[in-house]
């Protein structure tokens, strides 16, 4: 059984036009995170959660933005995407952070027109 | 800062050949954690293995085994008698727990391992 469900699998949208991903996870982990991956790279951090305490990455862009009303959920809004940004975007959960597995999602492939 | 170096960007086998993943690390903690994962072509990672800097014993799981040298700073994944199903990329990644400013958690680039029949 799927513990951290991303929606949807596929997304595309317009050059410009908001978008928004989703994560939920039935782990009850503390932490969520949401990484970038690009072709034939290894996925970037882009920000995580712990708890309600939101933590970004120093060089993630401001147009990415992130919502976690409750434990289950996390959201990761892009508001102006560019072509840049198309890319497979990846949910994580752990436990707590630094020393803990982190359990990813399938991920959604973000395509840009 | 640190840094995780997967020098293999490819490797193909021959199903049931033992293959070797690399991998070098960097850090100036003397406290940090070493991870291997496994990305199938469908997209999920998966986690395989976890092991804290002050543990230096070799790990053995069924195929597969880790060997983690802190004299060369390194924590290298073995397959033994690779399966087609073996097929993917395999990251290795670092963390050294908190810091004042987000989470420090680093992959390497991965390594892509093809597994001939």
């Amino acid at each position: 059984d799927a513990m951290v469900i991303q929606n949807p699998r596929y997304q595309v949208t317009q050059f410009g036009k908001p978008v928004t991903l989703s994560c939920s996870q039935t782990l009850n982990h503390n932490v969520m995170y949401w990484y970038q991956q690009k072709s034939s790279q290894a996925p970037k951090l882009l920000f995580h959660y712990y708890d309600k305490d939101f933590n970004n990455e120093a060089d993630t862009p401001d147009n990415f933005q992130s919502r976690r009303p409750n434990t289950s959920f996390c959201f990761l809004d892009i508001r102006s995407p560019g072509l840049g940004d198309a890319a497979m975007y990846l949910c994580a959960t752990s436990i707590s952070r630094g020393n803990q597995p982190q359990h990813f999602g399938d991920g959604t492939r973000l395509s840009i027109l | 800062a640190q840094k995780v170096t997967q020098a293999q960007t490819e490797i193909s086998v021959v199903e049931k050949e033992d293959v070797t993943l690399d991998c070098v690390y960097e850090t100036r903690d003397t406290t940090y954690y070493l991870f291997w994962y496994k990305q199938p072509p469908s997209g999920e990672l998966v986690f395989l293995i976890r092991r804290n800097s002050f543990d230096e014993q070799n790990e053995i799981s069924g195929r597969y085994s880790w060997n983690f040298q802190k004299s060369t700073s390194s924590f290298n994944f073995t397959i033994t008698a690779s399966q087609v199903v073996d097929s993917a990329v395999y990251f290795c990644a670092l963390s050294e727990g908190l810091t004042n400013y987000g989470q420090n958690f680093v992959f390497g680039p991965g390594t892509r391992l093809s597994v001939l029949p």
